[in-house]
Order: C-alpha cells, then sequence, then structure tokens
C-alpha cells in the first residue's frame, strides 16, 4: 500500500500569499496518477488536480499541481479568502487507493 | 448536470443493521465507476471501495473487505453501502463520488451514520 504523507500540517497565510503544500509517497505513484481535493469545513471535498497537474472544470488557474514519482506539490499563487480550508492528495496507480492525511490552510 | 444525492442521516445502535445509499443522475449510470469515502469525525479522508454498476465489478479497500458491502442497482441508477452489524466505530460521515478507479468528481453530500447506545 502506498502511504500518502502531506506536510505541512497547517499552513499559516494571509490573502495573497503564495501556498505550496507537499504529497510525499512512500513508492513511486506511476504515470503521475495523483490528484488533488479541497474540502470546507460542512461541505463535501471537491476535485481540484487531477494526473498531478491537470486543473478540473472550473478551476481558478491559481491552483496548479506539479511532481512525479514520490514528491508532488500543490501550488496557490495568490491565495483568496475562499482557499483557506483542507487540502488532500489521493493516489490512483495501485490499487488500494489511498489518501494523504491532509493540509489545513488557515488564515494567519 | 452530473449529481450524486445521498440518503439523510442515520442513527443507529451497536449491532443493528444499515444500508444508506447514492443516486446518480445526469449521466449514464452503468458507465462509470462509483465509490464510497470515510470521514471519521475531525478526521481526513478514507477510500472504502468503488463499484462499476455496468458489470457490478466491485473493489474494496483491505481496511474495510469484509466489513461493509457496496452494491448498485442500476434499474433506478443507485449505489448503496451496507453494514451488517455497526460499531461505534462506524460512526462517521460518507460520502459516494463519482468514479473512484482514478480520481473522485464530483461527490455527494454526504450522509452522517451515528452508533451510539
Amino acid at each position: 500500500e502506498i502511504v500518502l504523507t502531506q506536510s505541512p500540517g497547517t499552513l499559516s497565510l494571509s490573502p495573497g500569499e503564495r501556498a505550496t503544500l507537499s504529497c510525499r509517497a512512500s513508492q513511486s505513484v506511476s504515470s503521475s496518477y495523483l490528484a488533488w481535493y479541497q474540502q470546507k469545513p460542512g461541505q463535501a471535498p471537491r476535485l481540484l488536480i487531477y494526473n498531478a497537474f491537470s486543473r478540473a472544470t472550473g478551476i481558478p488557474d491559481r491552483f496548479s499541481g506539479s511532481g512525479s514519482g514520490t514528491d508532488f506539490t500543490l501550488t496557490i499563487s495568490r491565495l483568496e479568502p475562499e482557499d483557506f480550508a483542507v487540502y488532500y492528495c489521493q493516489h490512483y496507480g495501485s490499487s488500494p487507493r489511498t489518501f494523504g492525511q491532509g493540509t489545513k490552510v488557515e488564515i494567519k | 448536470e452530473v449529481q450524486l444525492v445521498q440518503s439523510g442521516a442515520e442513527v443507529k445502535k451497536p449491532g443493528e443493521s444499515l444500508k444508506i445509499s447514492c443516486k446518480g443522475s445526469g449521466y449514464t449510470f452503468t458507465n462509470y465507476w462509483i465509490g464510497w469515502v470515510r470521514q471519521m469525525p475531525g478526521k481526513g479522508l478514507e477510500w472504502m471501495g468503488i463499484i462499476y454498476p455496468g458489470d457490478s465489478d466491485t473493489r474494496y479497500s483491505p481496511s474495510f473487505q469484509g466489513q461493509v458491502t457496496i452494491s448498485a442497482d442500476k434499474s433506478i441508477s443507485t449505489a448503496y453501502l451496507q453494514w451488517n452489524s455497526l460499531k461505534t466505530s462506524d460512526t462517521a460521515m460518507y460520502y459516494c463520488a463519482l468514479g473512484g478507479y482514478n480520481w473522485f468528481d464530483p461527490w455527494g453530500q454526504g450522509t452522517l451514520v451515528t452508533v451510539s447506545s
């Protein structure tokens, strides 16, 4: 089973700042089969990025994904007030699929 | 518009059985995987399993194999998550979501299951 470790656990930033979230896999994720989700309190998660760098429909271009192998990154170029939330990575390169434990982006 | 609408919140006692549902609309139900994700109170997301309604091919995470049953009724475009004997540790929000063989998109609104004596 691939274990995904996200860091940091919490990121304290101000609106307008750049956020860099990390997702590290215990084994190589084949074909960059990695997704990122955003979850706000009381809401279901929402897909942001799939295949490591492809933005989902309707996702603003301030969100970008990168990486391959065991190291992946979600970058939010300029934080908007609505971006403060918890972010999860998930791989689908092998079975079982797993999620990372999440990174909370909070207002500083 | 693709939509997944889940059944309402449930309160059950340990040992009871439960089946929650997820109705898909706006797409061909039999042509896409649909999956279930658990979120325990204050915790992260856990991939439980997926089903392909077209042929009922079902895959489970080892963590959930034997603990729950995933099924689908393609005549009414509905997927199910079922327990035969609930435990207090099954208390969680359960989400269904389209896909899961790869990524999940979109997600249902969630069903809160509370198991308490």
